[in-house]
């Protein structure tokens, strides 16, 4: 079943913060984050495992809450860089990875 | 190590034509996956090898569509009698077992367009 994310474009000021949500149904074994350009493959950014601990990839930081099923992204001082799709993407357990249907964030100088 | 390659880049064909599709994943990856995407849509779940295994289809692939990974290495996708709506990014991805878990590596995707 897809994950749900919130919410569905972000508009921001370089320098900026934000924050994206994604949540789930059914009790999660991972949570993967992942951010897409236009026109380009969707690239990997981390990954948070139930019971683990909150992950970080450069100004990017993510955390896991295992009881309510929902992991959050957060985007601290944002740059021209950060623009794109973010997608969450969550497995049960199977390696049958859904994936949200995706926050567009546009940063502008 | 040159990613995960996808073969033709792009592919338009007239309803109801048979396409095939390849996928060359990083080669330690064992796993590989199949998804499909839409505009503004994320990644839709197809299928998942493990080496040369059929793990898991999609229950919303009919069975106009058809994967499978020879002897572990690449894998290919073939649709039969194409129908408008599938006309979508069709994008692999690998990824890696061992003491992981690992993200997946996704590939450019083939861009197909049912005329």
């Amino acid at each position: 079943q897809q994950p749900v994310q919130s919410p569905q474009a972000v508009i921001l000021r370089e320098g900026e913060d934000a924050v994206i949500n994604c949540s789930s149904s059914k009790a999660l074994y991972s949570v993967h984050w992942y951010r897409q350009k236009h026109g380009e493959a969707p690239v990997f950014l981390m990954i948070l495992l139930k019971g683990g601990e909150q992950m970080r990839h450069e100004k990017i930081s993510a955390s896991f809450n295992e009881k309510k099923q929902q992991s959050s992204l957060y985007l601290t001082a944002s740059q021209l860089s950060y623009s794109g799709t973010y997608f969450c993407g969550t497995e049960t357990g199977s390696y049958d990875m859904r994936f949200g249907a995706g926050t567009r964030l546009t940063v502008k100088p | 190590d040159t990613g995960v390659s996808q073969n033709p880049r792009h592919k338009i064909t007239k309803r109801g034509q048979n396409v095939t599709f390849r996928c060359d994943p990083i080669s330690e990856h064992n796993r590989l996956y199949w998804y499909r995407q839409t505009l503004g849509q994320g990644p839709e779940f197809l299928t998942y090898f493990q080496n040369e295994a059929q793990l898991e289809k999609s229950r919303l692939l009919s069975d106009r569509f058809s994967a499978e990974r020879p002897k572990g290495s690449f894998s290919t996708l073939e649709i039969q009698r194409t129908e408008q709506g599938d006309s979508a990014m069709y994008l692999c991805a690998s990824s890696s077992t061992g003491q992981g878990p690992y993200g997946y590596t996704f590939g450019s995707g083939t861009r197909l367009t049912v005329v």
